[in-house]
């Protein structure tokens, strides 16, 4: 089945670490993205790449980064410095034209210890 | 800069009672919408979208949504409420020009169906 992959479900941080979350997608999309959900508060997009070895920020792209060394892969990585990482983390991938829907994954939940 | 309102962050209807979720949405130039549903602790699912054409958009589970342009609407219904529709409902938009391709979510509306 085609789709888009997020590993783990539930991920869990100490102080100080940094942390990888996982997107993989088998759609053959060039286009990937990276969303952040907190209660109340929408969705508000991380990083986002049109094309492999690409990819520009979002609106709150802080204390995270990303690579997008491969098409079908586009990881996350929540660093050190992102003081307030609780939150649910949503990817989601795309054609690259405009008006093209957003396929999204099952997200991960990422607490801090 | 594009952005979106949806009026009433909680909404509750009763089984069988028509559905309302209000969207406005501000874009300089024609946008798309979009419609996406979410039940806890899943990712999002698209429920319709408008690009051109046609104002009033049907999608999937009975829901369907008219694009005013005269009021910055994008309004989502469905005439009758099913136990199966509480989720939480996400309008979004982006531009037809430019380069930017990015998606704008509202803050999104959670629909209670009460038995």
């Amino acid at each position: 089945d085609g789709g888009i992959t997020q590993s783990p479900k539930y991920l869990f941080r100490k102080e100080g670490q940094n942390v990888t979350l996982s997107c993989e997608q088998n759609l053959n999309h060039d286009a990937m993205y990276w969303y952040r959900q907190d209660p109340g508060q929408g969705l508000r997009l991380i990083y986002y790449s049109q094309i492999v070895n690409d990819f520009q920020k979002g609106d709150i792209a802080e204390g995270y980064s990303v690579s997008r060394e491969k098409k079908e892969s586009f990881p996350l990585t929540v660093t050190s410095a992102q003081k307030n990482p609780t939150a649910f983390y949503l990817c989601a991938s795309s054609y690259r034209g405009r008006g093209d829907i957003q396929y999204f994954g099952a997200g991960t939940r990422l607490s801090v210890l | 800069a594009q952005s979106v309102t949806q009026l009433g962050s909680h909404v509750s209807v009763s089984e069988g009672a028509l559905v309302l979720l209000r969207c406005n949405y501000s874009s300089s130039v024609p946008p798309y919408l979009f419609w996406y549903v979410q039940y806890p602790n899943q990712g999002l699912q698209l429920l319709l979208k408008y690009t051109t054409g046609a104002t009033l958009v049907k999608g999937i589970n009975g829901f369907e949504a008219e694009f005013k342009k005269s009021e910055t609407s994008f309004h989502l219904t469905k005439p009758s409420a099913h136990m199966s529709d509480a989720a939480e409902y996400f309008c979004a938009v982006t531009n037809s020009g430019g380069s930017n391709y990015k998606l704008t979510f509202g803050k999104g509306t959670l629909l209670t169906v009460n038995p």
